[in-house]
């Protein structure tokens, strides 16, 4: 069983740039959650995808938009990158009807 | 005040040394309560995972809730090195994957052999 499954592992951009983050949840897992990891913190909500409609959000910007595949995956798009958002994005999977989250190892993003 | 406070530590220990590791809380709602262990350069993984107030056994791992606090706790009996790791509590409203998790700002355990 492969988990969670996300790429790339790291990523720089530059400031006002865009940057797609991409996730493959867990198998048999129709949820996929994304959370953000500053440095020295707690991950933080962003918001969820179920049915490839976003069920929940978290207290992010416009700026930050998701989608879910038919498959199951997800992507995470950031606009107008700012340097405060320089920070590891973890995608979580699970079955919507179970409890428990799958994270996966995370992306590294730093802008410069 | 922060919804979920957790001292970040560092903490350091001896190998076989009961380790304690603690979360308080303020919103009520919060029904579901669980731990994740992070190793650097990874994703948290989940250790334990409680509803309501009460413990919740498992192996060296034991986790305690009591909701008239707003107080949980993870302990760890006869440590060792492979259990030094950055530990998260995550707690919320809801069960299942309905609803997002709350977390701290996780704890720093290192065990020293």
């Amino acid at each position: 069983d492969a988990g969670v499954t996300q790429s790339p592992t790291h990523l720089i951009k530059t400031r006002g740039q865009q940057v797609t983050l991409r996730c493959s949840p867990k198998s048999g897992h129709d949820t996929v959650s994304w959370y953000q990891q500053a440095l020295g913190q707690g991950p933080q909500f962003i918001f969820q995808y179920y049915e490839e409609e976003e069920r929940q959000r978290g207290n992010f910007p416009d700026r930050f938009s998701g989608h879910q595949f038919p498959n199951y995956s997800s992507e995470l798009n950031v606009n107008a990158l700012l340097l405060g958002d320089s920070a590891l994005y973890l995608c979580a999977s699970s079955l919507t009807s179970d409890y428990g989250y799958t994270f996966g190892s995370g992306t590294r993003l730093t802008v410069v | 005040q922060k919804e979920v406070e957790q001292d970040p530590g560092p903490l350091s220990v001896p190998e076989g040394a009961i380790v304690s590791l603690n979360c308080t809380y303020s919103n009520s709602a919060f029904q579901y309560f669980m731990w994740y262990r992070q190793y650097s350069r990874k994703g948290p993984e989940l250790l334990m995972y409680t509803y309501s107030s009460g413990n919740k056994e498992d192996g060296r791992f034991t986790a305690q809730v009591d909701k008239s606090s707003k107080y949980i706790s993870l302990f760890i009996r006869d440590s060792q090195p492979s259990d030094s790791a950055t530990y998260l509590c995550a707690m919320s409203p809801y069960g299942g994957s309905q609803g997002n998790l709350i977390f701290g700002k996780g704890t720093k355990l290192s065990v020293k052999p």
